[in-house]
């Protein structure tokens, strides 16, 4: 069973651009989650999409906004980047039972950094 | 919300030795813990969790405790081998409301031959 897949896996931006990732999540698994990696801040809840409705939202600004298709791949988009938004970028998708609580997978995230 | 702390930040062991990874969480609605390993160059990996409903749960040389009334949780891995180096992440989260996880700091665990 093949796991959760992102692409691109490294990006290089410039500040005052706009970026958007993607996420397969694993085949049957409806809920796609985003997660920020940094040094500083460690792993922080970006969203969360199930049924391409969004879910869950962590407290992060409006520029980060995301989305789910109907096949459950999900994209997320950041605007107007900044520096601080150098960062790994993980995908977690989990097969969904009983409203949450479920076994996240992560993919191997995106390396995203802004110069 | 809700915060999660790990301790130790990092922790080295001889092989064979046991580690413990230590969590405490803040959030009494919590009932979801589970622990993520993470090697270089990888997403975090699913190694163990556990719910409120059970004290402790074992996977072979990884165990995980848990005190709801400490609001307290436990990584225990035991005979530990060079392979187990890599960064370990606990997390709490919460049933029915999602899949929203919150993670701790990381402990860099290094077993030194």
């Amino acid at each position: 069973k093949a796991g959760v897949t992102q692409t691109p896996r490294y990006l290089i931006k410039t500040r005052g651009q706009q970026v958007t990732l993607s996420c397969s999540p694993i085949s049957g698994h409806r809920s796609v989650s985003w997660y920020q990696q940094t040094p500083g801040q460690g792993l922080q809840f970006l969203f969360e999409y199930f049924s391409e409705t969004q879910r869950n939202k962590g407290n992060f600004p409006g520029r980060f906004s995301g989305r789910q298709f109907s096949n459950s791949r999900s994209e997320m988009n950041v605007s107007t980047l900044e520096l601080g938004d150098s960062a790994l970028y993980l995908c977690a998708s989990s097969l969904e039972l009983a409203g949450g609580g479920n076994e996240q997978f992560f993919g191997p995230g995106t390396r995203l950094t802004v110069l | 919300g809700e915060n999660v702390e790990q301790h130790p930040s990092t922790l080295s062991v001889q092989e064979g030795d046991s580690a413990v990874i230590k969590c405490t969480y803040s959030d009494s609605a919590s009932n979801y813990f589970p622990w993520y390993k993470q090697e270089l160059g990888k997403g975090p990996q699913l190694i163990i969790d556990i719910r409120s409903n059970v004290g402790e749960k074992k996977d072979q040389r990884i165990a995980v405790t848990l005190n709801k009334t400490a609001k307290h949780f436990s990584l225990h891995i035991t005979e530990t081998q060079p392979e187990d180096s890599a960064v370990y992440f606990c997390a709490a989260g919460r049933t029915g409301g999602g899949n929203k996880l919150t993670f701790g700091t990381g402990t860099q665990l290094k077993v030194e031959l």
